[in-house]
């Protein structure tokens, strides 16, 4: 399959942990990638593979996959988290094409 | 530090063919895939397609007749021509470089990919 299902939007209060999930049959075979997107920015790696975040990304935002379906869960959000977030993987159906999931909005209230 | 620098016109008729081209400085060219990603307004991003250092390409099949990818390993760049183009196309055009497996902690994941470099990003329009 060559799609990644994400939730259009989330809200989180503001300190409060809030998980956004990324669903799709690729993502039994591959592991996702995730990015925030600022408006007018472009996407910033915040996690990838098994759990990793790249330098400067803090310790927060944090990676896991069960079955078709991959979390990032950010625990303690702040507002400066207030972003687009989308996952991206391998599509598992030979190809290799890339795939990205439709994004999620999320509203630190 | 790997930094990825794009440029190209910004404003299309349509039927005229778009093209980017983004030069990479502060890293080897070889190893990674070069993919060209887009978003247009208020919309989520869209893969285009990809090509490594020795010029294989893979692209992402509801684009695959318009597409081009190619590279120059001597100038550490790769471009991107999409012809025909429409109103449709209208987005910002990032170009990216992907990473296809990595190793952490002892451990290797062949099985994940990421892209943790971009470029600026583009905006091209089509419009007559």
């Amino acid at each position: 399959s060559s799609e990644l299902t994400q939730d259009p939007a989330v809200s989180v209060a503001l300190g409060q942990t809030v998980r956004i999930t990324c669903q799709g049959d690729s993502l039994r075979s591959y592991y996702a990638s995730w990015y925030q997107q600022k408006p007018g920015q472009a996407p910033v790696l915040v996690i990838y593979g098994k759990n990793n975040r790249p330098s400067g990304i803090p310790d927060r935002f944090s990676g896991s996959s069960s079955g078709n379906t991959a979390s990032l869960t950010i625990t303690g959000a702040q507002a400066e988290d207030e972003a687009d977030y989308y996952c991206n993987s391998r599509d598992s159906s030979g190809n290799h094409h890339v795939v990205f999931g439709g994004g999620t909005k999320l509203t630190v209230l | 530090q790997v930094q990825l620098q794009q440029w190209g016109a910004g404003l299309l008729k349509p039927s005229e063919t778009l093209s980017l081209t983004c030069a990479v400085y502060g890293g080897s060219f070889s190893g990674y895939y070069w993919s060209w990603i887009r978003q247009p307004p208020g919309k989520g991003l869209e893969w285009i397609g990809e090509i490594n250092h020795s010029g294989s390409t893979n692209y992402n099949p509801s684009l695959k007749s318009r597409v081009t990818i190619s590279v120059d390993t001597s100038k550490n760049q790769f471009s991107l021509k999409l012809s025909s183009v429409t109103a449709a196309d209208t987005a910002v055009y990032y170009c990216a470089r992907g990473i296809w497996g990595y190793c952490s902690g002892g451990s290797c994941y062949p099985r994940a990919e990421y892209f943790q470099h971009w470029g600026q990003g583009t905006l091209v329009t089509v419009s007559s």
